[in-house]
């Protein structure tokens, strides 16, 4: 069964910094892209970053290239979202989710999200 | 980037009806689309990836067609589980981008 789970959400500033983590089990981590996807409030679906299987490939959403950067931990089956100078339009629902394979780019399991709510 | 727009925003409908949802592309996506569901308090799921192929375990009611920049998912004979919110995106350019959904009520 596979499970996604993510952790370190929270309030932060404006400007601020955060780190998310998803701790991702019950497949082979390593033969899997993954993916963040966030939501804001009441709003569609934002596709923010892609890392491949071995980490030295990355993708990420106009909106954040720049300020996020994801990276991966195969040995720890866990993939993290690092975001810098984050702004109110920011806050979201941020879901880690895993690609159908290598790179097929499209989600097949998904976590339940952590917030992230910007705001002084 | 890839603009998605899917249309209508909202279709309310009824339990057994044929419910057709579209999904156009600024440019062509090739066949480069999926499709997902999203019920209310709960995670997307994958429906439709290749415009036409689903998913494991997902209903034969539902089927995807289209290419190039016009999509369309069907829906035939809906059911009462089938309500909530349907999403496009694009795979073929970076970044991945998704349409705003359709949101089929009751």
């Amino acid at each position: 069964q596979v499970h996604l789970v993510e952790s370190g959400g929270g309030v932060v500033q404006p400007g601020g910094s955060l780190r998310l983590s998803c701790a991702a089990s019950g497949f082979i981590f390593r033969s899997y892209g993954m993916h963040w996807v966030r939501q804001a409030p009441g709003k569609g679906l934002e596709w923010v970053a892609f890392i491949g299987i071995g980490g030295t490939k990355e993708f990420y959403g106009d909106s954040v290239k720049g300020r996020f950067t994801i990276s991966r931990d195969n040995s720890r089956n866990t993939v993290y979202l690092e975001m810098n100078s984050l702004r109110a339009e920011d806050t979201a629902v941020y879901h880690c989710a895993r690609d159908r394979g290598g790179q097929q780019l499209v989600f097949d399991y998904w976590g339940q999200g952590a917030l992230v709510l910007v705001s002084s | 980037e890839i603009v998605m727009t899917q249309s209508p925003a909202t279709l309310s409908v009824s339990p057994g009806e044929r419910v057709t949802l579209s999904c156009r592309a600024s440019q062509s996506v090739r066949g480069n689309l999926a499709w997902y569901q999203q019920k209310p308090g709960q995670t997307p799921s994958l429906l439709i990836f290749g415009a036409f192929t689903r998913d494991t375990d997902i209903p034969a009611r539902f089927s995807g067609s289209g290419s190039g920049t016009e999509f369309t998912l069907t829906i035939s004979g809906l059911q009462s589980e089938d309500f909530g919110v349907y999403y496009c995106q694009q795979y073929n350019n970076w970044p991945l981008t998704f349409g705003g959904g359709t949101k089929v009520e009751i």
